[in-house]
């Protein structure tokens, strides 16, 4: 069985400044990871996913991920937020059929 | 393509009652979810679907039921609502196994049991 682990349950920051998310997992067998993004009174998107290759990964708005096997993380980044980011953030993995979701954290951006 | 639709949006019931949750999607996908949503907890699996005819327990399936009579349906059942079973639910789809195909989400039902 797999488990996510979001290191901070809320994240506020400035226009224009960078923001990491921080994502463990534990699993003992090989993943897949995933960010989704959940802006307010919507469904998840998917923002970006690693499924094998290069560690870092781009995916939409900028925002980009980093898979590190030997701390089993896989943190999210953008350099630059815009008052649009503002929502929630879910890491997830998944080995099977079955995603598992972190808790989430809430990015609120201020002008 | 209006991808995956929820309804009702908001639904507010008394202990006890039944109603059904529908969910529909137009794209074709084999795989469908039913996961809720608490505060400060994530996402948890209901129950899913990998095809018609084709339904499992997810992490969380005690008070619910679903069925799947076609790719594009999977509602979800509450028999007798109880106030643990306020939270919202939100219904994906995907064309493969969640592992490497993204989920497609709907907006959400809120539901709220007193």
């Amino acid at each position: 069985a797999q488990s996510v682990t979001q290191l901070d349950s809320q994240v506020p920051v400035f226009e224009e400044a960078p923001v990491e998310l921080r994502c463990n997992y534990s699993s003992s067998v090989s993943v897949y990871l995933f960010w989704y993004v959940q802006y307010p009174n919507q469904g998840l998107q998917l923002l970006l996913k690693y499924l094998s290759g290069s560690t870092l990964v781009k995916g939409i708005n900028g925002f980009e991920a980093e898979f590190n096997k030997s701390q089993t993380s896989f943190h999210l980044r953008k350099p630059s937020v815009h008052i649009s980011d503002t929502a929630e953030y879910f890491c997830a993995v998944s080995n099977d059929y079955k995603l598992s979701f972190g808790a989430g954290t809430t990015v609120t951006v201020r002008a | 393509n209006a991808g995956v639709t929820q309804t009702p949006k908001f639904r507010i019931l008394k202990i006890g009652q039944s109603m059904t949750l529908q969910c529909a999607q137009d794209m074709n996908h084999n795989y469908m979810y039913w996961y809720r949503q608490d505060p400060g907890m994530g996402l948890k699996l209901i129950y899913y679907s990998v095809g018609a005819g084709i339904t499992d327990k997810g992490e969380v399936p005690n008070g619910y039921n679903v069925s799947r009579s076609t790719t594009e349906d999977f509602p979800l059942r509450l028999e007798l609502a109880a106030p643990s079973q306020t939270s919202v639910y939100f219904c994906a789809s995907s064309w493969g196994p969640d592992g490497n195909s993204p989920l497609h989400f709907g907006n959400g039902t809120r539901l709220t049991v007193t």
